[in-house]
């Protein structure tokens, strides 16, 4: 079946660009929507945006700014960068799978990686 | 923008009682309505989609109704496993984008 796996640095400086990477493994990458959503420790989820397979792409608007997604289907994977973080970008970071079948919920999920903004 | 809220924000329940959540939409959302449930240090899994609509695998304790703006999530007999945290979910469709409700916390008494 399909699974999704995170991957990248775990402690990033303030000011600097988060960079993750999600691998989609068990099927193709191909005619859904992949989105990355957050949870700051103790917190509850929240959406960062979504790419489809085109690189057609939305955002939260409240991090549009500093955000920007990219797909690459050879590669089965879809990526993440933000911008100008600070310590408030500090979270677990979801990789997940966007099932318009299923009226846009979020069915797969991959296991999350802790992301610290620290110097 | 719509907002959700959910209520309550923690319930602490016995073992085979009747749960109800509540999540509200400050405005109209059609049925594009999931509901997920996060154990503590695990990944959310997804409930129900489409305000309703069981999710394969999940036990049929659980269930989704509603539409427009109010929705709820029963859970028909607490089971010790059921301890979680329950998010609702909302996708707009214009703009395209998705808002998680605030959460409940789940606990049995």
């Amino acid at each position: 079946q399909v699974q999704l796996q995170e991957s990248g640095p775990g402690l990033v400086k303030p000011s600097e660009t988060l960079s993750l990477t999600c691998t989609v493994s068990g099927g193709s990458i191909s005619s859904y929507y992949w989105s990355w959503i957050r949870q700051p420790a103790g917190k509850g989820l929240e959406w960062i945006g979504r790419i489809y397979t085109s690189g057609s792409t939305n955002y939260n608007p409240s991090l549009k700014s500093r955000v920007t997604m990219s797909v690459d289907t050879s590669k089965n994977q879809f990526s993440l960068k933000l911008s100008s973080v600070t310590a408030a970008d500090t979270a677990v970071y979801y990789c997940a799978r966007d099932n318009g079948w299923l009226a846009h919920a979020f069915d797969i999920w991959g296991q999350g990686t802790m992301v610290t903004v620290s110097s | 923008d719509i907002q959700m809220t959910q209520s309550p924000s923690s319930l602490s329940a016995s073992v085979g009682d009747r749960v109800t959540i509540t999540c509200r939409a400050s405005q109209g959302i059609s049925n594009y309505l999931a509901w997920y449930q996060q154990k503590p240090g695990k990944v959310p899994k997804l409930l129900i989609y489409a305000a309703s609509t069981l999710q394969s695998g999940v036990p049929s304790r659980f269930s989704g109704s509603g539409s427009g703006t109010d929705f709820t999530l029963t859970i028909s007999s607490l089971q010790p496993e059921d301890v979680a945290t329950y998010y609702c979910q909302k996708y707009n469709s214009a703009p395209q984008d998705f808002t998680f409700g605030p959460g409940t916390k789940v606990d049995i008494k």
